[in-house]
């Protein structure tokens, strides 16, 4: 298993400002997983972050929108720039653990409102 | 492009039913499919994890089961209790290294 803390908690936010939502892992992974599930609806890739390389992005997320760092094994960070209502969403980090990579752990969550 | 499918999106059940939640997927070559239950504004729990070559998982009061050659996986919860109350998400796997696909949810509300 794995524990992440994930801060924020939750945070409001003007348009135009950037947000940056931090993940602790207590144990080294070798990819992290960064997912935003908007309002009522299921959860979305936003991006891979691998340590020592930069991140993959899904389909219609851009590294300008959403900066990744993996500076360790055991920690990132994304950042939510130029905020709009629209990214008003929960933010969420996760990792895989398991001999096979195959089992999903996630942080508590970012609840994130943009005025 | 794989599909996941949850059926009801609601549902509102008293104490102590037994229920069962559904979870469809269109393409059924995967490779494990893993339920959650979300808190309201909170992260992910994993509760079950069911590998491609498995039929069913146990773990307390749940019960989830897996037929690949129809697409279809069951949450079966004993006896439910209010602390039951939450969304339920299945999500698949199709490779080794490949992202999971989430399905919309069910959210659950047992009431007491």
């Amino acid at each position: 298993s794995a524990v992440i803390s994930q801060k924020p908690s939750r945070d409001i936010c003007q348009r135009g400002t950037s947000l940056t939502i931090q993940c602790q892992v207590d144990s080294q992974v070798t990819m992290m997983f960064w997912y935003r599930q908007q309002p009522g609806q299921s959860l979305t890739l936003i991006a891979t972050a691998n340590q020592g390389s930069e991140a993959t992005y899904e389909s219609g997320f851009v590294i300008d929108k959403f900066p990744i760092s993996r500076p360790n094994l055991t920690f990132s960070t994304l950042t939510v720039s130029n905020m709009s209502p629209e990214d008003s969403s929960i933010y969420l980090c996760s990792v895989e653990t398991g001999r096979f990579q195959e089992k999903l752990f996630f942080g508590s969550g970012t609840q994130l409102s943009v005025l | 492009k794989q599909e996941v499918t949850q059926i009801p999106a609601a549902l509102s059940v008293p104490e102590g039913e037994n229920l069962v939640l559904n979870c469809s997927f269109t393409d059924s070559a995967i490779y494990n499919l893993q339920w959650f239950r979300q808190d309201p504004g909170k992260g992910l729990t994993s509760l079950l994890l069911i590998q491609s070559s498995q039929r069913e998982q146990t773990s307390g009061r749940l019960n989830a089961s897996l037929d690949k050659s129809s697409g279809r996986s069951t949450l079966y919860i004993a006896a439910s209790q209010p602390g039951d109350s939450a969304t339920y998400l299945c999500a698949v796997k199709e490779t080794s290294g490949s992202r999971l696909t989430f399905g919309e949810g069910t959210q659950l509300t047992v009431n007491p």
